[in-house]
């Protein structure tokens, strides 16, 4: 089944040690996207690749960056992790931007 | 800034109709969508609604839009407990690249 996939399920890293979670996707979708849910709030777009093109959002912290090495995979890097980055990370991926999101299960982010 | 907007809680019991609902201040939304998320899960996308429509109709789910007050709602007919979950709207534009913007999410609770 064509589907989104993301790695770790759940991470546990300690404050300010660099981490990176990983997506992927066999449906072949040109844009994926990186949201950040924390506990009992909406998931919060962070950025998003259409192609190989890189959308950051005004609002994200320069400690969050991601890459994009192939259509398939999109990485999200926490340089300097703090205690509020601890969240729910969330891909999703869209055949164009005007099109419906389909999301991978999420990456339980615990910072210790 | 754009803002969607949902009531926190709503409790049925099986079998009953749910109405959950959804205002939004965005008027050039293009795109409507509903995500349910099970506990420590990522997100299902449910069913979406252009703007140009009023009605949608999928299953046990009816989608209502009331472009003129922003209003959207999601009709489940005979709940049962596996549809118990969290809601979540969300709005996009063309505008916006795709970006979801999300309410805080409904949660439902189905008592047998």
């Amino acid at each position: 089944d064509a589907m989104v996939i993301q790695n770790p399920r759940y991470q546990v890293t300690q404050f300010g040690k660099p981490v990176t979670l990983s997506c992927s996707q066999t449906l072949n979708h040109n844009v994926m996207y990186w949201y950040q849910q924390k506990s009992s709030q909406a998931p919060k777009l962070l950025f998003h690749y259409y192609d190989k093109d890189f959308n950051n959002e005004a609002d994200t912290p320069d400690n969050f960056q991601s890459r994009r090495p192939n259509t398939s995979f999109c990485f999200l890097d926490i340089r300097s992790p703090g205690l509020g980055d601890a969240a729910m990370y969330l891909c999703a991926t869209s055949r164009g931007s005007a099109w419906e999101q389909y999301f991978g299960p999420g990456t339980r982010l615990t910072v210790t | 800034g754009e803002d969607v907007e949902q009531s926190l809680f709503l409790s049925v019991r099986e079998g009953d109709s749910s109405v959950i609902n959804c205002t939004y201040t965005d008027s050039s939304s293009t795109y409507l969508y509903w995500y349910k998320q099970e506990p420590g899960a990522g997100l299902q996308l449910l069913t979406y609604i252009f703007s140009n429509m009023d009605m949608k109709q999928d299953q046990r789910l009816t989608v209502l839009l009331n472009k003129k007050d922003k209003h959207l709602s999601l009709r489940i007919a005979d709940t049962q407990t596996g549809d118990s979950a969290i809601y979540f709207c969300a709005e996009s534009n063309n505008n916006q690249g795709g970006k979801l913007i999300f309410g805080q999410g409904t949660e439902l609770s189905v008592k047998p």
